[in-house]
């Protein structure tokens, strides 16, 4: 079994629509992190949790929101989804014992139309 | 202000030669350094890593160069496989209270049997 896992991995959706993106992991990280890359531009930050009671913005909130469930659990929300939000999200565990190396899930690509 | 810069978008080797990949960083406060590896329909996984406390670090047929001075590093693979063609990203970490990865807009990196 994957030790990070999205849902859904595919979704299609239109704007103005509220959409909710899920990430579970196995490998007991108190890290988590929500990434989306679009192309030609690598891996951004949209936010991070170092544990559930810790919510951090990263380098492009906007537009989102995310909630951390349980240490395992931890989901992105586009409250009105915009055609600019079309790309890949990834959502990552982090180790910090061994310098921050992060583990990701396999993406979830979203349409926005 | 890109921090992490790959400005080589995509590179073709011939299997069983080296594939040398760079990287360039600004931020003098990095000071851990990675590569990741991503295929397509895949999430990037963790490839090898180095501190600034060392100039090089090997893993097999990968090896990763830190020239500080520079502010630059290499990911070299030796010999190539028609398996290592994949995106290849470098990301950095550093500076106190720093938890977060700087990514580069990655590298596809094509072997040719």
């Amino acid at each position: 079994d994957a030790d990070v896992t999205q849902t859904p991995r595919n979704r299609i959706t239109k704007t103005g629509k509220r959409i909710m993106l899920e990430c579970s992991q196995t490998k007991g990280h108190d890290r988590m992190y929500w990434y989306r890359q679009d192309p030609g531009l690598g891996l951004r930050l949209i936010y991070y949790s170092f544990d559930v009671k810790d919510i951090n913005k990263g380098e492009i909130s906007d537009g989102y929101s995310v909630s951390r469930q349980a240490q395992a659990k931890f989901s992105l929300s586009l409250e009105s989804a915009i055609p600019n939000q079309t790309a890949l999200y990834f959502c990552a565990t982090g180790d910090p014992a061994s310098q921050e190396t992060q583990y990701f899930g396999p993406g979830t690509r979203l349409l926005v139309l | 202000d890109q921090q992490v810069k790959q400005n080589s978008p995509s590179l073709s080797v011939q299997e069983g030669r080296i594939s040398i990949l760079n990287c360039d960083y600004t931020n003098s406060m990095f000071d851990y350094f990675l590569w990741y590896k991503k295929y397509p329909a895949e999430g990037p996984t963790f490839l090898i890593s180095i501190s600034s406390i060392k100039d090089k670090n090997e893993d097999g047929r990968f090896t990763v160069f830190l020239n500080k001075s520079a502010k630059h590093l290499s990911l070299h693979i030796v010999p190539s496989q028609p398996g290592d063609s994949a995106v290849y990203f470098c990301a950095a970490i550093g500076g106190a209270g720093s938890y977060q990865l700087t990514f580069g807009k990655g590298t596809k990196l094509s072997v040719i049997p």
